[in-house]
């Protein structure tokens, strides 16, 4: 079946430690999207991909860095320069990103929440 | 600066009853709308969405009304059901915004049997 594969589900990390989320999609979609989500702070834009080897920042990008270099993957790397880590992660990924009605509909998988001990 | 606002942070009502979840935005250049419904450890589905050109979408028993005037959107769920209970996104995005979406804050909705 087709889907968004995110891995790990659940993922601890030491201060000062890079970590990075993997998400896989076989939708064929051409955007991916990641988002943070925060108790009572909905979900929040970190970067999104619109095309392969293309990528831009979202609403709170300090300290996360991401790459592109397939259709299907768009992994996220969490540096320890992020001040607060801890949150559960979604990624998402969408037909096409931009225009039109039902450009906005993301398919999201079931996230990897980081906990930084 | 929240563009997408779900002041409520929780709503409870009885099995059977209407579910009202609301939302607001301050962005007039949104013009598509869209609920999806979460469950703990799980990632965000989609539910049902609105354009701009309607004031209203129905799909079985959730209907979303727009007033685009007063920048409101709301989704009704009748009749509720238990497995109804789960947090209720609104987003939005628009040519703007390159199809990204703005999420609201979420409203926990739990119906009691």
């Amino acid at each position: 079946d087709g889907g968004i594969t995110q891995s790990p589900k659940y993922l601890f990390r030491k201060e000062g430690q890079n970590v990075t989320l993997s998400c896989e999609q076989n939708l064929n979609h051409d955007a991916m999207y990641w988002y943070r989500q925060d108790p009572g702070q909905g979900l929040r834009l970190i970067y999104y991909s619109q095309i392969v080897n293309d990528f831009q920042k979202g609403d709170i990008a300090e300290g996360y860095s991401v790459s592109r270099e397939k259709k299907e993957s768009f992994p996220l790397t969490v540096t320890s320069a992020q001040k607060n880590p801890t949150a559960f992660y979604l990624c998402a990924s969408s037909i096409r990103s931009s225009g039109g009605p039902n450009t906005g509909e993301l398919f999201f998988g079931e996230g990897s929440r980081l906990t930084v001990l | 600066d929240q563009q997408v606002k779900q002041n409520s942070p929780s709503l409870s009502v009885q099995e059977g009853r209407i579910s009202i979840l609301n939302c607001d935005y301050t962005n007039s250049m949104f013009d598509y709308f869209l609920w999806y419904k979460k469950y703990p450890a799980e990632g965000p589905t989609f539910l049902i969405s609105i354009s701009s050109i309607k004031d209203k979408n129905e799909d079985g028993r959730f209907t979303v009304f727009l007033n685009k005037s007063a920048k409101h959107l709301s989704l009704h769920i009748v009749p509720s059901q238990p497995g109804d209970s789960a947090v209720y996104f609104c987003a939005a995005t628009g040519s703007g915004n390159t199809g990204k979406l703005i999420f609201g804050q979420g409203t926990t909705l739990q119906v009691k049997p």
